[in-house]
């Protein structure tokens, strides 16, 4: 089972909003990640947990609040957005890779987030 | 300093033609790996291949074949008779040794298979 799914698939949120996003694995991956795509641009590194701890965080703004409770699930907390973060956001896992080699990511359908 | 740079922004073919989408990719990495991902209009990215640097050996896999160059930094990526399910936005990435899996993306090339 190669799935990686996302909750919601859309979500529409004011300016003062608290909203979460959620994305479980089940294929034991201890890596997962979030990534923001804006249209017709490639999907940009937002964070990276490696066993349930965050590894990367790509200088995102504080109003992005990662989440992994557990080894299957990660979350993105979203507090006071703004407009320019409508986007799709992708989460992705992967096996947990030893130094000096790169494993293949999965990725999940993504939640579509329009902020207004 | 890491890059991908996919020149083709849009390609559109007819149905049954051959593509090649190109890549070329930027790194003083000795070891490195390469990925290529599917976007279909539904949004999720789809895993098509893995290779790293020390694997020069060129692959196939159906109506997929990919071309590593090692020479020329290139890693392209040729369709054989397209399909119209083949539409899709396709990614050329870079990962490098000891940077937590992170992907370099290029900036995509939009494929069209019309009928």
């Amino acid at each position: 089972d190669t799935e990686v799914t996302q909750t919601p698939k859309h979500l529409v949120m004011g300016m003062t909003n608290k909203k979460s996003l959620k994305c479980e694995q089940h294929m034991g991956h201890r890596a997962m990640y979030w990534y923001k795509q804006k249209a017709k641009k490639p999907p940009e590194l937002m964070f990276v947990y490696s066993y349930e701890k965050l590894s990367i965080n790509e200088s995102v703004p504080s109003r992005f609040s990662p989440e992994c409770p557990n080894s299957s699930l990660l979350n993105l907390h979203l507090h006071a957005l703004q407009p320019e973060d409508s986007a799709l956001y992708l989460c992705a896992s992967s096996p947990l890779p030893p130094a000096g080699v790169s494993y293949e990511q999965y990725f999940g359908p993504g939640t579509r987030l329009t902020v207004t | 300093a890491q890059k991908v740079t996919q020149a083709q922004t849009e390609i559109s073919v007819v149905e049954k033609e051959d593509v090649t989408l190109d890549c070329v990719y930027e790194t003083r990495d000795t070891t490195y790996y390469l990925f290529w991902y599917k976007q279909p209009p539904s949004g999720e990215l789809v895993f098509l291949i893995r290779r790293n640097s020390f694997d020069e050996q060129n692959e196939i896999s159906g109506r997929y074949s990919w071309n590593f160059q090692k020479s020329t930094s290139s890693f392209n990526f040729t369709i054989t008779a397209s399909q119209v399910v083949d539409s899709a936005v396709y990614f050329c990435a870079l990962s490098v040794s000891g940077g937590y899996n992170k992907l370099i993306f290029g900036a995509g090339t939009r494929l069209a298979v019309h009928p």
